[in-house]
This record gives C-alpha cells, structure tokens and sequence, in this order.
C-alpha cells in the first residue's frame, strides 16, 4: 500500500448504534499513526496519536487500535450519537517527517 | 487561548494577483505545515517547515511559496494564483515533526477558502 486508505468512505448508522472504520497504511518506514475528527465547517480535531504495534487507545466512547505490522488501524465508536456525526481523518507519519492523511469516512448518526 | 490563526478566511481573487495567506500559532510549536482540501481527494500537504528557516515541499508544493522567518508564523504565498488553485486551506502545527523522538498531534487553523478566477 503507497497510499493511505479510509474504508468505508462513507457510513449511516442509527442513534446507539456501534460502529467501527479502518485506516491502512504502509507499513514501511512507519512512525506513527494519528486520528482526527472533522465536523462540517470547522477543523479536524486529532482523537490519537499511535506509534506502538499494539496500541489501543480510548477516548470516551471513541477507541483505536494499531497493527503496524500489516498496515491497518480501527477506529471504534460505541453507542453512536448525532454529535458524532463528522468526517473521521487517519494519517500515517513515516521517517521523512511528513503527514499522508486518507480521505476520510464521512460518519452520519440518525437519531 | 492556544490557537492556530489564518487570515483572511474568505478570499476571491483574480488570476495572477499575488497574494499572501497567513498562518500564526501561540504554543511555540516547532512543526508547522499547509494543507489543502480538494473534494474527494482529502487533506494533501503543500509545504511543511521543522522550525525557523528549515522549510520543505510536501506533496503538492507547485505554485506556492512558503517562509519561516519567525517561529510562530508560516506565510503561505502565491505569487500568480490560477484557478485550480482554488481550495480549501489549512494551517496546522504541532510541538515537533513526526519522528523517531516520537510524534505529536496537529492543531489546524480555522482555514482560509480562496477561490481564484
């Protein structure tokens, strides 16, 4: 993988729902992996900063997890709400000091 | 109040007219960075700068300009917009580059909407 990759790109679920997307990256010369989140008309916020093969980390109802081995993160969301409805950014920094963000997932919760 | 700023927010511009986008932060970051935002195409790294005076191109440096004079601003220049220059664009830094000491989250400014006709 040269790029970093966002699936699904888009997701609905309903109010209370939980749900989960996947960040892939290569794993090559990686360094860290970080999480923002995106509302509509404001600016991405960051949720994680991953850098240990293993890693999980927790934000209230938010977690993630790190393989960078092969070359993916989970992001985790239980018991969706309306207010998590955002666009979810991952991006993977390796050795040349550069951020490559994916495209994102677009997160709508129904209420 | 720790905060990334970018001036002007909105700006409308005709082709060739230089212009300057500034970028301010108030933490005494060393890392700083553009970025622009295309739909469906995502956040793609312009310039980014490790601290004063030490800049370097990112993905899509063409067509613009970056300083690092002094450490808490980050001038983003074009020198003749064209319109594919149109975007979205955002400022970020953070306490360090990403690296081998370790890695630091970004804090973005507000973003700065240019449309270039």
């Amino acid at each position: 993988i040269l790029n970093v990759e966002q699936s699904p790109q888009s997701l609905h679920v309903q109010e209370g729902d939980s749900t989960n997307f996947t960040c892939s990256f290569p794993s090559s010369n990686f360094y860290a992996l970080h999480w923002y989140r995106w509302e509509t008309a404001k600016s991405p916020e960051a949720l994680f900063v991953m850098t240990l093969n293993g890693d999980e980390k927790k934000k209230g109802r938010i977690s993630a997890t790190l393989n960078t081995k092969e070359g993916y993160s989970y992001l985790y969301i239980k018991g969706s709400q309306p207010e998590d409805s955002a666009t979810y950014l991952c991006a993977s920094g390796g050795s040349n000091y550069k951020l490559t963000f994916g495209k994102g997932t677009l997160l709508t919760v129904n209420p | 109040e720790a905060q990334v700023t970018q001036n002007p927010r909105y700006l409308i511009t005709v082709t060739g007219k230089k212009l300057t986008v500034t970028c301010s932060q108030n933490m005494n970051h060393e890392y700083m960075s553009w970025y622009r935002q295309d739909p469906g195409l995502g956040l793609r790294q312009i310039y980014y700068s490790m601290n004063v005076e030490v800049t370097d191109k990112g993905d899509v440096p063409e067509g613009y300009k970056v300083s690092r004079k002094e450490k808490r601003n980050f001038p983003l220049i074009l020198e003749s917009p064209s319109p594919n220059q149109t975007s979205l664009y955002f400022c970020a830094s953070s306490l360090r580059a990403s690296g081998r000491a370790g890695s630091y989250e970004q804090y973005f400014g507000p973003g700065t909407r240019l449309t270039v006709t």
